[in-house]
């Protein structure tokens, strides 16, 4: 069965700071994506990032950063020099390949709730 | 505004009542899905549409719940005889069928079974 495991419920840091964000997956597929969510406090869940499993590569988009280990079944996100906009919870999902009439949906981890004090 | 939207964004019921919700996603997006959030969680998978079928459904999705996308647009989730555990956020999404799955999703509609 596909899972998704985000161990930090609640992280907390000072404006500045850097900050990891863990994700485990588990999953039988040799197929498979994985992707970053934020939900503001506005509720809406926002596309971060997605990623294949046949690419390892580390992939940085300005402050974001992401780290896919598939040896470890982790793809980790670390914001840089954090900001109070970043203050929002974090979702970490699992899909499998998609074939015509098949995949596709969505397994989420429970969530990183980040708050970034100034 | 072209992105997915959901109507109404909150709704207050009784218990036993049926409810019904809108979603409308993206025009050139042949996929829809269904997710359900409660508090604290992540959200979870109830089922999806390509174009109109219904190609897949959980178990979370009892039998008091259908949905539909009957023209291949926009798609409704009903719940009939609710109760109070079906108060959380159902959020839509929908994609394009390709090798990639990116789903985009919209505001949600907060469901409040009193």
């Amino acid at each position: 069965a596909q899972k998704v495991t985000q161990a930090q419920t609640e992280i907390s840091v000072v404006e500045k700071e850097d900050v990891t964000l863990d994700c485990v997956y588990e999953t039988r597929d040799t197929t498979y994506y994985l992707f970053w969510y934020k939900q503001p406090p506005s509720g809406e869940l926002v596309f971060l990032i997605r990623r294949n499993s046949f690419d390892e590569q580390n992939e940085i988009s300005g402050r974001y950063s992401w780290n896919f280990q598939k040896s470890t079944s982790s793809f980790n996100f670390t914001i840089t020099a954090s900001q109070v906009v970043d203050s929002a919870v974090y979702f970490c999902a699992l899909s499998d390949d998609i074939h015509y009439n098949q995949g596709g949906k969505l397994i989420f981890g429970q969530g990183t709730e980040l708050s970034v004090k100034p | 505004d072209t992105g997915v939207s959901q109507n109404p964004r909150h709704k207050i019921t009784k218990r036993g009542q049926n409810v019904t919700f809108r979603c409308d996603p993206i025009s050139e997006h042949n996929r829809l899905y269904w997710y359900r959030q409660t508090l604290g969680q992540g959200p979870e998978f109830l089922t999806y549409f390509q174009n109109e079928a219904q190609l897949e459904k959980s178990r979370l999705l009892s039998d008091r719940f259908s949905a539909e996308r009957p023209k291949g647009s926009f798609s409704t989730l009903e719940i009939q005889r609710t109760e109070q555990g079906d108060s959380a956020m159902y959020l839509c999404a929908s994609s394009l069928v390709s090798g990639v799955n990116e789903q985009f999703f919209g505001p949600g509609t907060r469901l409040t079974v009193l």
